[in-house]
């Protein structure tokens, strides 16, 4: 268990509609990461915020929004979905930024299909 | 720009043999991070060992060995004696100071190993 958790672990909508995926970092991790996983795509980086900031962006559609409340959680909002959102989502923390030599804890994933 | 190679898709090998999964890297950056995940078919990503750019010193971890050769971009590593619970997927990893994509996975090789 890395201590990560991803809620929820499954989540079957249809195209057009509004999705929040949540993650809760391991205890003390500062920094959070939301990545895609598509058979096309592979594992793709989106987003990451550190201690509540942005502070790096990857392959994000803006169709697609996070945001790291003040208890350090996160959210991955996805907007207007379509079928190719289908996908896993990760997420990820670290203590800090990962430049510090850190290394990141996965969750579980989201299982995400748009039908 | 930086990039993550793993030119094998997929590898089978019989129990007890050993396997090595092959990752190359670009990057202009002098000073990065190199990784290993594993996938295993539960879905998770397991951090599995993490090399910085000024260490080349190989490391071996229980029937787990890392070869980190600078002067080929290559950070490959080997499984001795597989078992079948080694079957997944690896990704190998970078991390370097490019902003906007701190942390880049390779395309995966998946890995299965037969009883």
């Amino acid at each position: 268990d890395s201590g990560v958790t991803q809620t929820p672990k499954h989540l079957i909508t249809a195209t057009g509609q509004r999705v929040t995926l949540r993650c809760s970092p391991r205890s003390g991790d500062l920094s959070v990461y939301w990545y895609q996983q598509s058979l096309d795509q592979g594992l793709q980086f989106l987003i990451q915020y550190y201690n509540g900031e942005e502070r790096a962006k990857g392959n994000i559609l803006e169709r697609f929004s996070a945001q790291q409340f003040p208890d350090l959680h996160s959210e991955l909002n996805l907007s207007s979905l379509e079928l190719g959102d289908s996908a896993l989502y990760f997420c990820a923390s670290s203590v800090g930024n990962l430049w510090s030599n850190e290394k990141l804890f996965f969750g579980s994933g989201t299982q995400l299909s748009v039908l | 720009a930086q990039k993550v190679t793993q030119a094998q898709t997929e590898i089978s090998v019989v129990e007890k043999e050993d396997v090595t999964l092959d990752c190359v890297y670009e990057t202009r950056d002098t000073t990065y991070y190199l990784f290993w995940y594993k996938q295993p078919p539960s879905g998770e990503l397991v951090f599995l060992i993490r090399r910085n750019s000024f260490d080349e010193q190989n490391e071996i971890s229980g029937r787990y060995s890392w070869n980190f050769q600078k002067s080929t971009s290559s950070f490959n590593f080997t499984i001795t004696a597989s078992q079948v619970v080694d079957s997944a997927v690896y990704f190998c990893a970078l991390s370097d100071r490019m902003r906007g994509q701190n942390f880049v996975f390779g395309p995966g090789t998946r890995l299965s190993v037969l009883p």
